[in-house]
């Protein structure tokens, strides 16, 4: 089965552009997740969707994230204007529970370089 | 509130093991791990319930301390493939047996080196 699945890989953009990620979940996972992780502040949770409707959006950043899920296999992370201090990498995450839980599974991620 | 990993760092020689922590301030619903290898998304290692459930890796042992709100992973007869960062990630406990519907809290990680 395929993971998580997450484009751009890497993203070099100017200051002032926007930035778009894409994230395709695992399929029949209801939970995603997008993460953000840079060396000062570790791995961040930005925001959360259960059943394409979003539950917790309290780690947004600022109003320049927007964060939206069309539908069940679709999820996109906006940055609008990016700035440097943007630059980090962006992870995708899905999960569904199960007996033992929610096991989140991660994606490759998106490297993005604000400059 | 983040979670307290220790060590930061733990450098082995193959075959040598380690017991990684986490410790949390506030009461837990479940205990996930995960390890990172440098450029690479966070790989599933375990997940540990409040009331003992558990599930993960074959090769890989944890234990989660509900009174405490304390984990530790064990890694024995380490391999090269072991190295990596280790991140804990707990799941607040929200009462009335509730959880906080899988909104992991990472801590800072462990940096584990195996050499040959």
């Amino acid at each position: 089965d395929a993971g998580v699945i997450q484009s751009p890989r890497h993203e070099v953009t100017e200051m002032g552009q926007e930035v778009t990620l894409r994230c395709k979940p695992i399929s029949g996972h209801d939970y995603l997740f997008w993460y953000r992780q840079t060396m000062m502040r570790g791995l961040e949770l930005l925001i959360y969707f259960n059943n394409n409707v979003p539950i917790d959006d309290s780690g947004m950043p600022e109003d320049r994230f927007s964060a939206k899920m069309p539908n069940a296999s679709f999820s996109t992370l906006k940055i609008q204007p990016s700035e440097p201090r943007d630059s980090a990498v962006y992870f995708c995450a899905s999960s569904s529970w199960d007996r033992v839980g929610n096991t989140i599974y991660f994606g490759e991620g998106s490297w993005l370089t604000v400059v | 509130q983040q979670p307290v990993q220790s060590p930061q760092a733990v450098i082995l020689r193959e075959g040598e093991d380690a017991v990684i922590n986490c410790s949390s301030s506030k009461a837990l619903y479940s205990v996930h791990w995960y390890r990172q290898k440098h450029g690479e998304a966070p790989v599933f290692l375990m997940i540990l319930l409040k009331g003992g459930e558990q599930k993960g890796h074959e090769k890989i042992s944890a234990s989660f301390n509900e009174k405490k709100q304390q984990s530790s992973l064990y890694l024995t007869a380490s391999q090269l493939s072991y190295s990596g960062t280790y991140f804990c990630g707990t799941e607040g406990s929200l009462g009335a047996g509730g959880t906080s519907y899988g909104k992991l809290t990472f801590g800072q990680g462990t940096i584990l080196t195996v050499h040959p």
